[in-house]
């Protein structure tokens, strides 16, 4: 069974400063994706990486992708009130109609004046 | 980006009765659409992948005789819990992707109380 595990679950941290979120998963994968999930909301999309050694970066955020260690990382750079919700990132196994995502833990931020 | 939408958005229904939750993608033909479960505090756990003239294909744990999925065209697909309990209270999420295509859109969600 497919194992995707976050690290830390809960994040506090003060504006300005940086953190990173560890995102292990225990199976061959080389497509993952992050969300951003506010309370009582749904997904929004952050990233897709879909292949080993891929990084991307939106804003304050930067996502990489590890896929022999199996591991993904959202980087949070000089932290705003506005980033705090829960991130998910998830795991895509299976090709074609039998592709399906596995969410990880998530890990829910809070970002303190 | 291509717009997925659910209704209700919320739900409130008596313990015994069924419930419809319609998905459909507004701008794009979604091939497969996924439908999932998400308890308060917790990771959303996918219930079933439905293909456009397909029957669905369930999770391990998820009855599909109370989860009754129908996927008949290619913008819309129904989540119907039948005999609802209070233990189906939950937020229902549904995504959908077009065949070719990684990415996957996700509806804003259906939160159903079962009283």
């Amino acid at each position: 069974e497919l194992k995707v595990e976050q690290n830390p679950l809960f994040l506090s941290m003060q504006e300005g400063k940086n953190y990173t979120i560890y995102c292990n998963y225990s199976t061959t994968s080389d497509r993952l994706y992050w969300y951003r999930q506010d309370p009582g909301k749904s997904l929004e999309s952050l990233f897709v990486l879909l292949s080993n050694g891929a990084v991307k970066q939106e804003g304050r955020l930067m996502a990489s992708l590890d896929t022999k260690a199996r591991l993904s990382t959202l980087h949070i750079t000089a932290a705003v009130h506005d980033l705090s919700a829960t991130y998910f990132c998830a795991v895509d196994t299976g090709t074609g109609t039998a592709s399906k995502l596995t969410f990880g833990t998530g890990t829910r931020l809070q970002v303190t004046l | 980006g291509a717009v997925v939408s659910q209704h209700p958005s919320r739900v409130i229904c008596k313990s015994g009765t069924s419930v419809k939750i319609e998905c459909r993608s507004l701008d794009f033909q979604a091939t497969t659409m996924f439908w999932y479960r998400q308890f308060p505090k917790q990771s959303l756990m996918l219930m079933a992948t439905s293909n456009e003239g397909s029957k669905a294909t369930y999770e391990q744990g998820v009855e599909k005789d109370k989860f009754l999925i129908n996927h008949a065209s290619l913008t819309l697909s129904t989540l119907t819990v039948t005999s609802a309990h209070p233990e189906d209270s939950s937020f229902y999420i549904c995504s959908a992707r077009t065949s070719g295509v990684s990415q996957r859109y996700f509806g804003p969600g259906t939160r159903l109380t079962v009283l």
